[in-house]
């Protein structure tokens, strides 16, 4: 199976500031079937990206993907108040389906 | 809009069975395939499988010994049933849908906690 590893598990910043989150594959992405979630506390994931750089429906602007074959990106342009949570990468190209453990992303 | 909502027992006894369904509204059951993905408690997503029109299904190896999958097209539900159940099993337990078959997961239900006690 296909283990991604997201990097860093935990990232401090401060509103306003940009946040770069990686997710490392342990061999390439078919299709870059590679697609990024938001998960608030007590709630579901949120599709976020999906084709690792398309936005899903109703997703701002300040949330971008990108990447191709083994490494890719979520980068949150500028933080607000509500993108401090966790964020999990997730490989939809080959079975089984695999999720990478996750980032939280914290107020410093 | 579509919307997913999972029910089912929030207690399961040790190598009982594990049940829930899922009940959709807003689209035909026909047309996506559905999966279901498991998180336990302050841990990360597992995927458990799909299922489409009870067609074709996919399970993750590590389960796939004692999950079951399955469409009721009348009632445009799917469910999920875990055998043999361990406290390993405790976990909020998500469906959610795909538009096609290589395909993100779009549209998720709130989820449905279960604990595996006696």
């Amino acid at each position: 199976e296909i283990v991604l590893t997201q990097s860093p598990g935990t990232l401090s910043l401060s509103p306003g500031e940009r946040a770069t989150l990686s997710c490392r594959a342990s061999q390439s992405i078919s299709g870059n079937y590679l697609a990024w979630y938001q998960q608030k506390p007590g709630q579901a994931p949120r599709l976020l990206i999906y084709g690792a750089s398309s936005r899903a429906t109703g997703i701002p602007d300040r949330f971008s993907g990108s990447g191709s074959g083994t490494d890719f990106t979520l980068t949150i342009t500028r933080l607000e108040p509500e993108d401090f949570v966790v964020y999990y990468c997730q490989q939809y190209g080959t079975s089984p389906l695999t999720f990478g453990g996750g980032t939280k992303v914290e107020i410093k | 809009q579509m919307q997913l909502q999972e029910s089912g027992p929030g207690l399961v006894k040790p190598s009982e069975t594990l049940s829930l369904t899922c009940t959709v509204s807003g689209a035909s059951i026909k047309s996506y395939y559905w999966t279901w993905v498991r998180q336990p408690p302050g841990k990360g997503l597992e995927w458990i499988g799909y299922i489409y029109y009870n067609v074709i299904t996919n399970y993750n190896p590590s389960l796939k010994s004692r999950v079951t999958i399955s469409v009721d097209t009348s009632k445009s539900q799917f469910s999920l049933r875990v055998n043999s159940v361990t406290a390993a099993d405790t976990a909020i337990y998500y469906c959610a849908s795909l538009r096609w078959q290589q395909a993100p997961m779009d549209v998720w239900g709130a989820g449905a906690p279960v604990t595996v006690s006696s």
